[in-house]
């Protein structure tokens, strides 16, 4: 069966913290491995990887592949209270996307 | 960028009524679109896929009785929660898969309350 499974399920930090949020897959027909960022509503794109070892970075967000050990991790430095919300990872098999449980972060002032 | 439009936003309906959501492509076509539930705190679950000219295909435990899907045209696909009970409240999204490097974009869902 498909999975996505995310670590940690909340985190509490300080501004100015880094996390470190981590997302392990098993997916048939694995194509792309996504990263999303929701707050009140829909789901907001941040990464699309598809190759192992290549960062992708978005101002202070980055994320990086590893498909041997079929696992990614989305990085972010400097946090700030802006960026409380839960972070969603997705496989993207052929044509569909499992969603993790999410990783809900909260950042303090 | 792409955009997917779903509407209503949030609806309130009595027990055993039916209530269509839908979701539109406003400037690109989407050949597929996929419908997604969310509860609270709880990640998003597929329920179905649905393609433009052909049935749906449904994720294992979802009835398709209950959650109709329409895909009549390459812009808009529709989500039908019939006879609606109490246990069917809650957040309706649905996607679609882009091309290239960018992912699937998200209707800003839906908020289903059935009292």
């Amino acid at each position: 069966e498909d999975k996505v499974v995310q670590s940690p399920l909340s985190l509490v930090v300080h501004e100015g913290d880094t996390v470190t949020l981590n997302c392990s897959y098993e997916v048939t027909n694995f194509r792309s491995l996504l990263w999303y960022k929701q707050e009140k509503k829909a789901p907001t794109f941040l990464f699309m990887l598809t190759s192992s070892g290549i960062e992708k970075k978005s101002g202070r967000l980055s994320s990086i592949l590893d498909k041997k050990e079929l696992f990614s991790i989305l990085n972010i430095t400097a946090t700030q209270t802006g960026d409380s919300a839960v972070y969603l990872c997705a496989s993207g098999g052929y044509n569909k996307l499992i969603f993790g449980a999410g990783t809900r972060l909260a950042v303090h002032p | 960028g792409a955009v997917v439009s779903q509407h209503p936003s949030r609806v309130i309906c009595k027990s055993g009524t039916s209530v269509k959501i839908e979701c539109r492509s406003l400037d690109f076509q989407a050949t597929t679109m996929f419908w997604y539930r969310q509860f609270p705190k709880k990640s998003l679950m597929l329920m179905a896929t649905s393609n433009e000219g052909s049935k749906a295909t449904y994720e294992q435990g979802v009835e398709k009785d209950k959650f109709l899907i329409n895909h009549a045209s390459l812009t808009l696909s529709t989500l039908t929660v019939t006879s609606a009970h109490p246990e069917d409240s809650s957040f309706y999204i649905c996607s679609a898969r882009l091309g290239g490097a960018n992912g699937y974009t998200f209707g800003s869902g839906t908020r289903l309350t059935v009292v």
